[in-house]
């Protein structure tokens, strides 16, 4: 079964450190996705790639930061600078650009990362 | 500044009624929208989507409903089910690789 598969679903970080969240997909789409969500706040975009080798800031990209060498995957990375970054982190991918109508967003089920 | 708005945070229903969820956005370039079921802890799934070009769309137990002039989107689910208890957020785009999402409502379906 195509998909989007996110790991750990639950991650533990201390204050300072840096963490890599994964997001690997099998459905040969083009675009990737990361998106934030915190309570009572719908879905933030914090990156997003439209190929390989190319990735643009979303609405929340300070203190992120991702890379998309392959197709596949397109990890993000919490940096220390990310002022709360205590959050459910929910990656997607299209097959083309959303403004086309059959090209909705797909969704993993997601990383809860916890910074203490 | 919030372009995409759902008001009413919850929403409670009798098993067998109708579930109709809104949603109103600001952004008069908006073209393209859709609905999204998220259960706990789990990644929020497509239910259904409108472009701007029409009116309504139907799926089965789900229809959307878009009125462009009162910049009013909704969602009906009828007959509603116990497993449809979820939150459901609307989201828009513009044509760009951006979704802007609403905060979400969170239906409970009463047995």
């Amino acid at each position: 079964d195509g998909g989007i598969t996110q790991s750990p679903k639950y991650l533990f970080r201390k204050e300072g450190q840096n963490v890599t969240l994964s997001c690997e997909q099998n459905l040969n789409h083009d675009a990737m996705y990361w998106y934030r969500q915190d309570p009572g706040q719908g879905l933030r975009l914090i990156y997003y790639s439209q190929i390989v080798n190319d990735f643009q800031k979303g609405d929340i990209a300070e203190g992120y930061s991702v890379s998309r060498e392959k197709k596949e995957s397109f990890p993000l990375t919490v940096t220390s600078a990310q002022k709360n970054p205590t959050a459910f982190y929910l990656c997607a991918s299209s097959r083309g650009p959303i403004g086309s109508y059959n090209s909705p967003l797909h969704f993993g089920n997601g990383t809860r990362l916890t910074v203490t | 500044d919030q372009q995409v708005k759902q008001n009413s945070p919850s929403l409670s229903v009798q098993e067998g009624r109708i579930s109709i969820l809104n949603c109103d956005y600001t952004n008069s370039m908006f073209d393209y929208f859709l609905w999204y079921k998220k259960y706990p802890a789990e990644g929020p799934t497509f239910l259904i989507s409108i472009s701007s070009i029409k009116d309504k769309n139907e799926d089965g137990r789900f229809t959307v409903f878009l009125n462009k002039s009162a910049k009013h989107l909704s969602l009906h689910i009828v007959p509603s089910q116990p497993g449809d208890s979820a939150v459901y957020f609307c989201a828009a785009s513009s044509g760009t690789y951006k979704y802007i999402f609403g905060t979400g409502t969170r239906l409970k379906v009463l047995a």
